[in-house]
């Protein structure tokens, strides 16, 4: 079992460029769902996502996008990348909302 | 939503003494509060959690503690070695929402040897 992986690890841009960010788990997890962690401000929820087609908006979802179209990948995109997403980005999967969250390894991103 | 408040923001204790950190959360339908060990640099990590139905639990030097009426939880860390040195953040989740975990900030604990 890999777990959960994140590709790229580090990631610097230009303001206005788009990425997407990659995540992949390999343990059948439903849940999955992806954080941003800035200094002093903790693990903030982005996007969620409770199966394969369902997604939803977490507390910070302004300027990313998901989708979810198997059960294994839930990619993050940087439509048009701002120096205020300069952060560490995690993604996490679990069996259920109620067990324990699997992290990725993270992807630090800067925006110029 | 769910607001979880975390304190202290640092704590340094001595090797072999205790330490605890507090989380308040608001919202009384949250049901499940884990415990995440965050080392510099590392992926966070659960050390232990709770599920409303129970008031303690513990796993060796951790444990923690349940207050749905106040809706306060804690984590109390026995006999610490430096090795604990982390940073621990608490979450609560609603389980009839999804899957929204909602974190507190964290604390950022030095054990001197």
């Amino acid at each position: 079992n890999a777990g959960v992986t994140q590709t790229p690890k580090f990631q610097v841009l230009k303001t206005g460029q788009s990425m997407t960010l990659q995540c992949a788990q390999d343990m059948n997890h439903e849940y999955m769902s992806w954080y941003r962690q800035d200094p002093g401000m903790g693990l903030r929820l982005i996007h969620y996502s409770v199966g394969a087609g369902i997604t939803d908006q977490g507390e910070v979802p302004n300027g990313y996008n998901v989708s979810r179209s198997t059960t294994e990948d839930f990619p993050l995109r940087l439509l048009s990348a701002a120096p205020s997403q300069t952060s560490v980005y995690f993604c996490a999967s679990s069996y259920s909302q109620r067990n324990e969250q699997f992290f990725g390894p993270g992807t630090r991103l800067t925006v110029l | 939503g769910e607001n979880v408040e975390q304190h202290p923001s640092t704590l340094s204790v001595q090797e072999g003494d205790s330490a605890v950190i507090k989380c308040t959360y608001s919202d009384s339908a949250s049901n499940y509060f884990p415990w995440y060990k965050q080392e510099l640099g590392k992926r966070p990590q659960l050390i232990i959690d709770i599920r409303s139905n129970v008031g303690e639990k513990k796993d060796q030097r951790i444990a923690v503690t349940l207050n749905k009426t106040a809706k306060h939880f804690s984590l109390h860390i026995t006999e610490t070695q430096p090795e604990d040195s982390a940073v621990y953040f608490c979450a609560a989740s609603r389980a009839l929402t999804g899957n929204q975990f909602y974190f507190g900030t964290g604390t950022s604990l030095t054990v001197i040897p």
